[in-house]
């Protein structure tokens, strides 16, 4: 079956700009998750959604960045007035269990943004 | 604030080599996970743990999961190039907070 996908895969944009960022999670996940990696390092927890509950957005680093899910299946991650600290790699996973969980989460390949 | 140190951070070998990672916390998890990421890719689940003292085996590699759930152990066997990525460990809180460790990137030379 499909997995996740994310688009695009590359994003190259001027600082200043706002840049929207699509995940598609495997179809019947409930759990959603976004994170941010730099360059060969840890994921950093950014938002989790999980069904109709509200969202945990305690790792979203500024207020420019947003979240949202439609229909409890595909997800944007909005980030406005980019800035080069922003640049890295955006992943989305997905999974069958909520967080605390030890269900297995799906990653997608990530999107990768440069802000120059 | 719980956080999951891996170490080494980066680590370098030969194969055939043997080789462990460690992830250690100062908190304690209901589970830990280890992940493996290739360049380019998302990370890719290897093995969950539950149990203090659980002892997993993947092939080559052995998992362990210490008594007091405050840290896990991954062991290579005779490490060989396909081995080569960054490997994470990830861990739920007791406050539901989901953590990864900053990684720990292996290279297996030929």
């Amino acid at each position: 079956g499909a997995g996740v996908s994310q688009s695009p895969s590359n994003k190259v944009t001027e600082k200043g700009k706002d840049v929207e960022l699509r995940c598609d999670p495997i179809s019947g996940h409930t759990a959603l998750y976004w994170y941010r990696q730099s360059l060969g390092q840890g994921l950093e927890f950014l938002i989790y959604f999980q069904g109709n509950s509200a969202p945990d957005k305690s790792g979203l680093p500024s207020d420019r960045f947003s979240a949202e899910r439609t229909g409890g299946s595909v997800s944007t991650l909005t980030i406005q007035r980019t800035q080069q600290e922003d640049s890295a790699v955006y992943l989305c996973a997905s999974s069958l269990g909520s967080r605390g969980s030890t269900y297995e989460q799906y990653f997608g390949p990530g999107t990768r943004l440069t802000v120059t | 604030t719980q956080l999951l140190e891996q170490s080494p951070q980066f680590l370098s070998i030969q194969e055939g080599e043997n080789l462990t990672v460690y992830c250690n916390s100062s908190s304690v998890f209901s589970s830990l996970q280890w992940y493996r990421q290739e360049p380019g890719e998302g990370p890719v689940l290897l093995v969950t743990v539950v149990t203090g003292g659980e002892v997993k085996k993947l092939k080559r590699l052995t998992f362990q999961f210490g008594d007091a759930r405050k840290d896990s152990s991954l062991h290579i066997t005779a490490a060989q190039p396909g081995d080569t990525g960054l490997y994470l460990c990830y861990g739920s809180g007791n406050t539901g907070k989901l953590i990864f460790g900053q990684g720990t990137t292996l290279q297996v030379k030929p």
